[in-house]
């Protein structure tokens, strides 16, 4: 099946840019989407499509993908970006199989 | 405005069989491209796709869990349940429902809260 693996955790200054690998085997021909999720809560769509942002979503969220990783970078972080996030692709060769990554916990210092 | 909410028991013995249903509202699953699939998160870990089930009744299953999994939908009640038998421990998790706009390549946009299902004697 397929694997996507992520950093379990990455700590960032207030301010700073945050960088949130997603890798996964020539992850770069596939869609991804990233999700983020606070303790407690449901998870968030906030990219879609490598890059697109959901209404609502600050462009301060932004994603690319090429090769075997998939990179979502968060600029002039906040401390309300504290939270986990996921990525997560459809594997069209596997009968639609849909995986999640393994999540990264990010730390605003 | 689409919002789904789970509901289901919070509580199963080990072997039993677990019935989730998905109630939702904005969207119609009769429309072209439009899907519902479900999540599940065991406490403190990561989250794991189950199912899905589109508008035109194609369905996908994780494979290491598919010969326990079936879905359903009800487009008359706007439902959608997905049905696990035998189920143990492991199974542990607070479960999703969520909307999937387009086909195939799918994301999920609209999630429910979650309902936690415990699985314990």
């Amino acid at each position: 099946s397929y694997v996507l693996t992520q950093p379990p955790s990455v700590s960032v200054a207030p301010g700073k840019t945050a960088r949130i690998s997603c890798g996964g085997n020539n992850i770069g021909t596939k869609s991804v989407n990233w999700y983020q999720q606070k303790p407690g809560q449901a998870p968030v769509l906030v990219i879609y499509y490598d890059n697109d942002r959901p209404s609502g979503i600050p462009a301060r969220f932004s994603g690319s993908n090429s090769g075997n990783t998939a990179t979502l970078t968060i600029s002039r972080v906040e401390a309300g970006d504290e939270a986990d996030y996921y990525c997560q692709v459809c594997d069209s060769r596997s009968d639609g199989l849909r995986v999640f990554g393994t999540g990264t916990k990010v730390t605003v210092l | 405005q689409i919002t789904l909410k789970e509901s289901g028991p919070t509580l199963v013995k080990p072997t039993q069989t677990l019935t989730l249903t998905c109630t939702f509202s904005g969207f119609s699953l009769t429309t072209a491209g439009v899907g519902v699939g479900w999540i599940r998160q065991p406490p403190g870990k990561a989250l794991e796709w189950l199912a899905l089930i589109y508008w035109n009744d194609d369905y996908h299953y994780t494979p290491s869990l598919k010969s326990r999994f079936t879905i359903t939908k009800d487009t008359s009640n706007n439902q959608v349940v997905l049905t696990m038998t035998n189920m143990d421990p492991v199974d542990t998790a607070t479960y999703y429902c969520a909307h999937s706009p387009e086909y195939p390549t799918t994301y999920f946009d609209y999630w429910g809260h979650g309902t936690l299902v415990t699985v314990s004697s």
